[in-house]
């Protein structure tokens, strides 16, 4: 599949772990906040989302948590698996503005 | 429902070719956005479009162009390629723009030799 990247930071964890990945994004003034999946071969998908008037958002299996005061994003996926190995994106956006990306986090999760 | 498509999904172009390349969104997504992806420089926006106006755009050369029609597909077009133009472009669709989820398709991953 295609390399989304060659020089990307790696997280390693073992199944059942907790994985926690950071994101310190660029523009104080944006206010929506989005964590994408990319496996290889494929586009980004959807994680999780957060808007921010917000500190904290839950989904299954992930939590999303905002500093506006450091401009810090993180992560938090909960009971780690082999199938969440994948390169992890952050992206925020200002209203109708384009989506800027962060520059990804590989997880690997062994078994 | 059926997700965003591309195509081709794989192109072979060289220097001062160009090429056009194609995205379908989600059915009921006016909004289509274009980003370039390599493993130097990332994920970098290029251009979205909203009822076939171009909202925003990158920072990319006059090169890169777009278009969409008014049945939301939309088409992008890099004219006189360059070897490094060669990179996966991806199409994401959504109902309003960047400002919500965004739906990604599979990209294209143009060669330029």
């Amino acid at each position: 599949g295609e390399s989304v990247g060659l020089h990307l930071p790696t997280l390693s964890v073992q199944e059942g772990d907790n994985s926690i990945i950071n994101c310190a994004y660029s523009n104080s003034a944006s206010d929506y906040f989005i964590w994408y999946k990319q496996e290889s071969g494929k586009g980004p998908q959807f994680i999780i989302d957060i808007r921010s008037n917000m500190d904290k958002r839950q989904g299954q299996r992930v939590t999303v948590l905002l500093n506006k005061t450091v401009k810090h994003l993180s992560l938090q996926i909960a009971a780690t698996q082999p199938g969440d190995s994948a390169v992890y994106f952050c992206a925020e956006t200002l209203g109708f503005q384009k989506l800027v990306f962060g520059t990804g986090t590989r997880l690997l999760v062994s078994p | 429902k059926a997700g965003v498509t591309q195509t081709p999904r794989y192109l072979i172009k060289t220097r001062g070719q160009q090429v056009t390349l194609s995205c379908s969104p989600i059915s009921g997504h006016r909004s289509v956005s274009w980003y370039q992806q390599t493993p130097g420089q990332g994920l970098q926006f290029l251009f979205e479009y909203f009822s076939e106006t171009q909202r925003n755009k990158g920072n990319f050369p006059g090169r890169f162009s777009g278009r969409q029609f008014s049945n939301s597909r939309s088409e992008m077009n890099v004219s006189t390629l360059e070897l490094g133009d060669s990179a996966l472009y991806l199409c994401a669709s959504s109902l309003r723009g960047p400002d919500n989820e965004q739906f990604f398709g599979p990209g294209t991953r143009l060669t330029v030799l």
